[in-house]
């Protein structure tokens, strides 16, 4: 139980789009979903936190305009980046906690989306 | 604030050889903590665990022992395997305004050879 799945697993887009990532929680209701950055050789660096239903929190240092998060229910949340530039190409990776029969802080790692900006 | 500090790889060893992997911690109050594994390409998936000290968390051979007097957690094993080439990642949950998100170390990547 609590698989977490990210969808695409990899994307190539031209710089100046937009591009949309899906996070989602396939077995349990995910009351929280974090999303992180980890760029080459790299520990994973938290983006932001959003809870369903409401607003995400960002960390210092990201561009809210830029990586929009929405968490409009409790088993799917988005990440979509905003006029995406290379510098923006890295590996995303999502994870979500909730209503699970274990530990209700344990969070779920997502396989994670490879973005590269052309 | 709270942090995560552990050894920096590469780390290579010979197929059986004994692995650790070291960690240290600085935290307020008992933290949980965590050994997570990432295999290339992929996310990360939860290692071991323990949640106070002394506490033992294995998994797969691999063990962790939270010693709260030395805020260390080394990862431990007794004969690595070839498909035990990973990035392993310490991290610890803490309490508070963190709302218990975690917080990583750098990552060690572990290299073993045939």
């Amino acid at each position: 139980g609590a698989v977490v799945s990210q969808h695409p697993s990899r994307v190539i887009c031209k710089s100046g789009t937009s591009v949309k990532i899906e996070c989602r929680s396939l077995d349990f209701q995910a009351t929280t979903m974090f999303w992180y950055r980890q760029f080459p050789k790299q520990s994973l660096m938290l983006m932001a936190t959003s809870n369903e239903g409401s607003k995400a929190t960002y960390e210092q240092g990201v561009e809210k305009d830029k990586f929009l998060i929405n968490h409009a229910s409790l088993t799917l949340s988005t990440l979509t980046v905003t006029s995406a530039h290379p510098e923006d190409s890295s590996f995303y990776i999502c994870s979500a906690r909730g209503l699970t029969s274990g530990d209700p802080y344990e969070q779920y790692f997502g396989p994670g989306t490879r973005l590269t900006v052309t | 604030g709270d942090s995560v500090t552990q050894m920096e790889g590469p780390v290579t060893l010979s197929e059986e050889a004994f692995l650790t992997i070291n960690c240290t911690y600085t935290a307020t109050g008992y933290p949980s903590l965590f050994w997570y594994v990432q295999y290339p390409g992929e996310g990360l998936q939860l290692l071991l665990k323990a949640t106070k000290a002394d506490d033992k968390g294995s998994n797969k051979g691999f063990e962790a022992t939270y010693r709260k007097e030395t805020t260390s957690f080394h990862l431990e094993k007794g004969s690595v395997q070839v498909s035990d080439s990973a990035v392993y990642f310490c991290a610890l949950r803490g309490y508070g305004g963190s709302q218990g998100n975690l917080i990583f170390g750098k990552g060690t990547k572990l290299s073993v050879k045939p």
